[in-house]
């Protein structure tokens, strides 16, 4: 699986816009990029997932560039509930792969304040 | 549709001890995969299992074993207790032929080893 780096953590404000950039240079290439979040004491929850170019959700958008060596994470308007780490995994874990078993680094801690 | 469950909430352990966990997968999910969460770590995939066999097995050592039963629900065990296996345990499930790019994850035991 390719290795992801990603910030430790990373501050903001509620109703702004937050970007977290995730780099995995040496992606392969059937290799999705996925999203997970978790809360304090719960599981970590599918946000979002992306091969190429750009995917939105009711949730976030994902954005990939042409060489797909990095992908970021774009949360809309976020609100104090949104304070959670966020996981970017690398692998073949598109349709049909999202089974097998998951490789997560250690997140970026999202802190939103009022 | 109740989601992923997991039993028990809370479990504190000794040294040298053994513990079984237990995984109630997502209704019409038929794979389940376990992972230890150290504090401020991320998750670390120990085992899945599918068809009431073990598919995949991550780094860790044969004192982890587990098993699934005919209705898809799961048991985690582990022997000899170290001080080093507290952790958060999660549970995950997802229906493996239906091509599924995600896993749904239970709320976890918190397993403390004295």
């Amino acid at each position: 699986l390719a290795k992801t780096t990603q910030p430790i953590s990373m501050d903001s404000y509620e109703g702004q816009e937050v970007n977290i950039t995730c780099s995995h240079n040496n992606i392969a290439t059937n290799d999705y990029i996925t999203w997970y979040q978790q809360f304090p004491s719960q599981g970590p929850r599918f946000i979002i997932q992306g091969y190429k170019t750009k995917v939105t959700n009711e949730v976030a958008s994902l954005f990939i560039p042409a060489d797909r060596k990095s992908s970021t994470l774009s949360l809309p308007r976020v609100s104090l509930s949104d304070t959670a780490v966020y996981y970017c995994l690398v692998g073949d874990m598109g349709p049909g792969g999202g089974a097998d078993g998951l490789t997560f680094g250690k997140g970026t801690h999202l802190i939103i304040q009022p | 549709d109740a989601g992923v469950t997991q039993s028990p909430t809370h479990l504190i352990k000794t040294r040298g001890q053994q513990v079984t966990l237990r995984c109630s997968p997502k209704s019409g999910h038929d794979t389940v995969s376990w992972y230890q969460q150290a504090l401020g770590q991320g998750p670390q995939f120990i085992f899945q299992y599918y068809e009431e066999e073990e598919r995949q097995r991550g780094n860790f050592p044969d004192r982890f074993s587990g098993h699934q039963f005919p209705n898809y629900s799961s048991e985690l065990n582990v022997n000899a207790l170290l001080l080093g296996d507290s952790a958060l345990y999660l549970c995950a499930s997802s229906p493996r032929l239906a091509g599924s790019y995600e896993q749904y994850f239970g709320p976890g035991t918190r397993l403390t080893v004295t």
